[in-house]
């Protein structure tokens, strides 16, 4: 069973310019929620989707945005980057919504963004 | 704000100890509790999760809960150099998974 799967792995990107993230979930998973991991702040919670439907948001600015298409499939864009954008984006797969209990998330490899 | 906290460690074993890693939360109505290890360079992968009061063990590993303390710990017997890693404790409340910065394992040979 294929697990999470990110694209890209690596992304140098310069500052001013957007970004697009996408996630494959584990075939079945309906919920895909994204995080920032930066070595300061870890690992911070930016949005979950399910069902195509946003169900909860981070505390992040506008620019950060998100979507999740029929399939599960979800893609996270950035537009603005600054420097401070520069982490590591995790996505995280799961078979319920989060407002589910006992949900289980299943981190992808997550891409390298470095905002110069 | 719901907060997780953790010890960042990093905490040194020897090979063969037991080592106890620990976490507190603040928000009473988390449901549920996960450990996930995390290489450097890697992505968390989840190895304990545990949803009711007292010990659950899955091999060298037991998580232990206990939701009157707000207290979660876990336990790794028979310490390996390759259980070398940052370990993070994440708390699920109502809607949310939040993550605590974690805690850097090192298991000396």
């Amino acid at each position: 069973k294929a697990g999470v799967t990110q694209t890209p792995r690596y992304l140098i990107k310069t500052r001013g310019q957007q970004v697009t993230l996408s996630c494959s979930p584990i075939s079945g998973h309906r919920s895909v929620s994204w995080y920032q991991q930066t070595p300061g702040q870890g690992l911070q919670f930016l949005f979950e989707y399910f069902s195509e439907t946003q169900r909860n948001k981070g505390n992040f600015p506008g620019r950060f945005s998100g979507r999740q298409f029929s399939n599960s499939r979800s893609e996270m864009n950035v537009s603005t980057l600054e420097l401070g954008d520069s982490a590591l984006y995790l996505c995280a797969s799961s078979l319920a919504s989060f407002q589910e209990p006992n949900t289980e998330a299943f981190f992808g490899q997550g891409t390298r963004l470095t905002v110069v | 704000q719901k907060e997780v906290e953790q010890n960042s460690g990093p905490l040194s074993v020897p090979e063969g100890a037991i080592a106890s890693l620990n976490c507190t939360y603040s928000d009473r109505g988390s449901q549920s509790f996960f450990w996930y290890r995390q290489y450097s360079g890697k992505s968390p992968e989840l190895i304990m999760s545990i949803y009711s009061n007292g010990d659950k063990e899955d091999g060298r590993f037991t998580a232990q809960l206990n939701k009157a303390s707000q207290y979660v710990s876990l336990l790794i017997r028979d310490s390996q150099p390759s259980d070398s890693a940052t370990y993070l404790c994440a708390v699920k409340g109502y809607s949310t998974l939040t993550f605590g910065k974690g805690t850097m394992l090192l298991v000396s040979p």
